[in-house]
């Protein structure tokens, strides 16, 4: 079976602050998405990086695939209370028939 | 927004009674999929399926069952629900063209 660890599962910090969330697995996914979802909706998709290695930035969230396809981070810069919500990195699996493999999520709490 | 509709939105029932979860879909997306979301694990894929009558289980799939009788629709039925069954449950599409998951607003179910 294959598994994603995310962490932390819980941050909360000041406005301004940077924060990283670290996805990890031992098994190499054909690529992996990161997703935010606010309370009382359903996951909204961020980015999908494909390539080992790659960085993604998306103004100031930038995403990054590890070299062996492992592993992923989304480092927030400057966080602002909009950016609350949980994050959860999913892994598209190479023999799975494409199905998602989510990690646990990290809810995120930026105070004024 | 990929069209993505899910009935009811809230429900709550008792432990034995059966509970059908509709999710359907206006764009004629062949793939459909019914998770789970519970604190610390994420979204689990429950069942999916890849065109009318074509459905599989996923890594959470006892005590549900699936059917897809038409393109635009994916029920999901507890047949005896039971408390452990207590959670949110997601349905999502994949745009081929994008090989993206999208994801329905979610129904909030509560066994008693």
């Amino acid at each position: 079976t294959q598994l994603l660890e995310q962490s932390p599962q819980f941050l909360s910090i000041q406005e301004g602050e940077n924060l990283t969330v670290y996805c990890n697995s031992s098994s190499v996914f054909s690529s992996l998405q990161w997703y935010r979802q606010e309370p009382g909706e359903g996951p909204v998709l961020l980015v999908t990086v494909v390539t080992g290695g790659e960085v993604k930035k998306l103004k100031r969230l930038t995403f990054q695939f590890g070299d062996a396809r492992k592993d992923s981070s989304l480092h927030i810069t400057a966080a602002q209370p909009g950016d609350t919500g949980l994050y959860l990195c999913a892994g598209v699996s190479y023999n799975q028939g494409g199905k998602l493999i989510f990690g646990q999520g990290t809810e995120l709490s930026v105070k004024p | 927004d990929a069209g993505i509709t899910q009935s009811p939105r809230h429900k709550v029932t008792e432990t034995g009674t059966p509970v059908t979860l509709r999710c359907h879909q206006t764009e004629n997306h062949r793939y459909m999929y019914w998770y789970r979301q519970d604190p610390g694990h994420g979204l689990r894929l429950i069942h999916y399926s890849y065109g009318v009558k074509d459905t599989d289980k996923g890594e959470v799939s006892d005590g549900y069952s699936v059917s897809r009788s038409k393109t635009e629709d994916f029920l999901l039925t507890l047949e005896s629900a039971t408390s452990s069954q207590t959670s949110v449950y997601f349905c999502a599409i994949t745009r081929e063209v994008t090989d993206t998951q999208y994801f329905g607003p979610g129904t909030r179910l509560t066994v008693l």
